[in-house]
């Protein structure tokens, strides 16, 4: 059964670091990885779909890497800013099903 | 701005109500899901559609029911729930199978319900 484990479960860190955000996953036999961001009590919003024959993908100061041999995916948020605060989630689907699999999320605030 | 509307947004209901969710996606995708989030636990999955046909009942409580009159609207349909049911429920869609590559998924913005 596929489980997704993110840490840390929350982060504060000051404006203009560099940070980075953890997802495992037990079973490698994954097809996509995606990072979400939900911000409080609103829906999420996708932003980074990695193929499996991928390594990573990057959209703007973001960057996503994924190892599945080791079952882990990492988020880099390049030069953090205060409207970055949000809650982080990674999910990867279940393979044969409609279900994506999420992990409890790393609740991030950037102090200004 | 979110190709997928959800209403209401807040929700307020007593135990022996009968209230329904709605949810419409405006991106002609042919999968829509209802998931549930609750406070510090992993979003849930409660339904999936596909094609107006539902596909995974995730062993959720008779209470919910889950309505797909077509590819562009989900209900979800709620009488005699319980307080433990307050969440944060979302509706998403997805082009075909998430598993097939490259396909992503879209949430609404949720519907706050809180069960009094």
């Amino acid at each position: 059964k596929q489980e997704v484990t993110q840490i840390p479960a929350a982060l504060s860190v000051p404006e203009g670091e560099n940070l980075v955000l953890n997802c495992s996953f037990t079973d490698s036999a994954i097809y996509n990885l995606q990072w979400f961001r939900q911000d409080p009590g609103k829906g999420l919003t996708s932003l980074l779909l990695i193929q499996s024959s991928q390594r990573e993908q990057t959209s703007g100061r973001l960057n996503a890497s994924l190892d599945k041999s080791s079952g882990r995916s990492t988020l880099y948020i390049a030069a953090s800013q205060p409207g970055d605060s949000a809650t982080y989630l990674c999910a990867v689907p279940d393979p044969g099903t409609y279900k994506y699999i999420f992990g409890t999320g790393t609740r991030l605030k950037v102090l200004a | 701005e979110t190709g997928v509307t959800q209403t209401p947004r807040h929700l307020v209901m007593g135990m022996t109500n009968k209230k329904s969710l709605k949810c419409e996606q405006h991106l002609g995708h042919n999968a829509m899901y209802w998931y549930k989030q609750s406070a510090k636990k992993p979003l849930e999955l409660m339904f999936v559609y596909s094609l107006e046909e539902r596909v995974e009942n995730n062993s959720v409580p008779s209470r919910f029911s889950p309505e797909c009159p077509n590819s562009s609207h989900l209900f979800l349909h709620l009488h005699t729930l319980q307080p433990e049911d307050s969440a944060l429920y979302l509706c998403a869609s997805s082009q075909e199978r998430l598993t097939d590559s490259g396909n992503t998924i879209y949430f609404g913005e949720g519907s706050w319900l809180t069960v009094v």
